[in-house]
């Protein structure tokens, strides 16, 4: 199974609202990645997991919190989010981190009103 | 970090015919070479890579090349489909070894 499944699909919040996104893969994979997407633009890296800790950070606001509770599960909690904060948000595994091939999600639409 | 650049930025071709994107990276010390697609509501899919040992990959209908020396590497795609419309991402390693994105291209395919 060389998936990575992703939910929701969509998601709409307002300003006010707390909401979590997730991530799941069976891949053994000990690499997981978030990433942000904005339309006609190239991915780009929120935070990396590797072996259940938060190696990289990418000065990424506090109303995003990452949170990695076993080797197949990654959640993204979202807080007080801002409307530019509407975007895809992907997530991809990997045997580990470095120069392997990454395996994407579907992603998560987010609006945020 | 790692400065990638990739063009063209749009390629409109017909069916049948080839497209070849063109990738330029900063770091010399990069040895992993991947090519991502993505198509709508997707993400993005490793479709080939190279690794710095070899100068051309060939998988089917897509190729890579590679000139480490001038630094880029190139995606060829032979006898295209309309399936193969979709966004393209090369992505070369940067700063801590994390896959550094370029801009992408939008590849249209006419039938």
């Amino acid at each position: 199974d060389t998936e990575v499944t992703q939910t929701p699909k969509h998601l709409v919040m307002g300003m006010t609202n707390k909401k979590s996104l997730k991530c799941e893969q069976h891949m053994g994979h000990r690499a997981m990645y978030w990433y942000k997407q904005k339309a006609k633009k190239p991915p780009e890296l929120m935070f990396v997991y590797s072996y259940e800790k938060l190696s990289i950070n990418e000065s990424v606001p506090s109303r995003f919190s990452p949170e990695c509770p076993n080797s197949s599960l990654l959640n993204l909690h979202l807080h007080a989010l801002q409307p530019e904060d509407s975007a895809l948000y992907l997530c991809a595994s990997s045997p580990r981190t470095g120069a392997y091939e990454q395996y994407f999600g579907p992603g998560t639409r987010l609006t945020v009103t | 970090g790692e400065n990638v650049e990739q063009h063209p930025s749009t390629l409109s071709v017909q069916e049948g015919d080839s497209a070849v994107i063109k990738c330029t990276y900063s770091d010399s010390a990069s040895n992993y070479f991947p090519w991502y697609k993505q198509e709508l509501g997707k993400g993005p899919q490793l479709i080939i890579d190279i690794r710095s040992n070899v100068g051309e990959k060939k998988d089917q209908r897509i190729a890579v090349t590679l000139n480490k020396t001038a630094k880029h590497f190139s995606l060829h795609i032979t006898e295209t489909q309309p399936e193969d419309s979709a966004v393209y991402f090369c992505a070369p390693p940067g700063a801590g070894n994390m896959l550094t994105f370029g801009g992408g291209t939008r590849l249209m395919v006419k039938p």
